[in-house]
């Protein structure tokens, strides 16, 4: 079955910190994309980054990195030098190959994190 | 600016009504999602679309209905037979084809029952 398994339900980071959210998934496909949502409280989806199953760097944009294991499975995200607006829900997704044709993505439950000052 | 709208932003829902939320991309992409999400909890597939005319279930579809008439336009019907309705919707799309493209969201709709 594929799936995606975010096992940290609520997250607390001083600001200025970095944190880690884990992330790990399980498909049978070689091929696949991986990626990380940002949910605000006001409600919208912000695509923050992506990992490819074949590129053999982490992805790094801005702030945020991913930290790929592939052989572990996993798809941490870090956030480096936290800000109070990083405060929200985070989803890590993954899209299967054998989904590339519908666009369809895999969601985890979510990880709430929270930025203390 | 590229973007999918949705419409309204707040809706409220009568007993036994259907309505009908609003979904508009500008961004030329085929495919289409509906997604529901409750309270603290995950995304949920309602109905995706990939093509124009053609739509498949997705994990929650009872309740629901859609049309994709148009490339641009998803409209999703919360029909009475969904006893359940109140939630936050979310509709997205993409480009399909390889693993790389991220679905595109647009800013929500929250269903209440009066």
């Amino acid at each position: 079955a594929q799936k995606i398994t975010q096992t940290q339900p609520g997250m607390f980071v001083q600001e200025k910190e970095a944190v880690t959210l884990d992330c790990t998934y399980d498909t049978s496909d070689q091929s696949y994309g991986l990626f990380w949502y940002k949910q605000p409280s006001s409600g919208e989806m912000i695509f923050l980054i992506y990992q490819g199953s074949y590129d053999e760097q982490n992805a790094t944009e801005g702030r945020y990195s991913l930290n790929f294991q592939k052989a572990r499975k996993s798809a941490n995200l870090v956030i480096s030098a936290s800000q109070l607006g990083d405060s929200a829900m985070y989803f890590c997704a993954m899209r299967p190959h054998g989904s590339s044709n519908t666009g369809k993505l895999i969601f985890g439950q979510g990880t709430t994190l929270q930025v203390k000052p | 600016d590229g973007g999918i709208t949705q419409s309204p932003k707040y809706l409220f829902r009568k007993e036994g009504q259907n309505v009908t939320l609003s979904c508009e991309q500008n961004l030329n992409h085929d495919a289409m999602y509906w997604y529901r999400q409750d309270p603290g909890q995950g995304l949920r597939l309602i109905y995706y679309s990939q093509i124009v005319n053609d739509f498949q279930k997705g994990d929650i579809a009872e309740g629901y209905s859609v049309s994709r008439e148009k490339k641009e336009s998803f409209p999703l019907t919360v029909t009475s037979a969904q006893k359940n309705p109140t939630a936050f919707y979310l509709c997205a799309s993409s480009n399909t084809g390889t693993t790389n493209q991220p679905q595109h969201f647009g800013d929500g709709t929250r269903l209440s029952i009066l």
